[in-house]
């Protein structure tokens, strides 16, 4: 099965600086990577996701990269702001017959935005 | 905003007892998960389900018992609580067949067992 690994596990950046977390994966034939955001009291929520086709996606603020070669991908979140502060999760399907839209997620980066 | 709700929200409980938290998803996606989340952030899939009738257990072991008998409705049932299910257990549902495979996630319930 799939294996997502995420780093840091914690993340401490002042008002205004980038954030970078990054996720490798083990099964070279997974193909859609999606990010999500998990807010206080909240559920995850996905923010950006990309597919194997493409090297990187931009939303606003928001960016992930993809080096299938290497097999990790990273969110990249520039300007920051307090309302960035959350713990944001990676994830990668596993494939095979059995895995159906099951996502395998990274285990969390908490991210805090100090002003 | 996704159609998923999860109730309670939160639940204090004493040991032994019976308990169902209850998800519900009007958006008719067919794949239905229940995730168990720990203190220290990570997901843990306990159950899934791919259409009524369909039930499976999920990648971390759990006690618990889930049923799928309409697509809208996805209950997960603690026959006897223990302290050792306190935990936030999340709902998610996608759409079968669909381009991409985001899940959308309820707001989650806090399960306390005294």
């Amino acid at each position: 099965g799939e294996n997502v690994e995420q780093h840091p596990s914690t993340l401490s950046v002042q008002e205004g600086d980038s954030a970078v977390i990054k996720c490798t994966y083990s099964d070279s034939a997974s193909n859609y990577f999606p990010w999500y955001k998990q807010e206080l009291g909240k559920g995850p929520q996905l923010i950006i996701d990309i597919r194997s086709n493409v090297g990187e996606k931009k939303d606003q603020r928001i960016a992930v990269t993809l080096n299938k070669t290497a097999k990790h991908f990273s969110l990249h979140i520039t300007e920051t702001q307090p309302e960035d502060s959350a713990v944001y999760f990676c994830a990668a399907p596993p494939l095979g017959p059995a895995a159906g839209n099951k996502l395998t997620f990274g285990g969390g980066t908490r991210v805090l935005v100090k002003p | 905003e996704a159609d998923i709700y999860q109730t309670p929200r939160y639940l204090v409980i004493g040991t032994g007892k019976k308990i169902t938290l209850e998800c519900s998803q009007t958006m008719g996606h067919d794949k239905m998960y229940w995730y168990q989340q720990d203190p220290g952030m990570e997901l843990h899939l306990i159950h899934y389900s791919y259409g009524v009738n369909s039930t499976e257990k999920g990648d971390l072991s759990s006690e618990s018992t889930v049923s799928r008998i309409r697509t809208e409705h996805f209950p997960l049932t603690l026959e006897s609580a223990r302290p050792s299910h306190t935990s936030q257990y999340l709902c998610a549902s996608s759409q079968q067949g669909g381009l991409t495979d985001t899940q959308y996630f309820g707001p989650g319930t806090r399960l306390t067992v005294l």
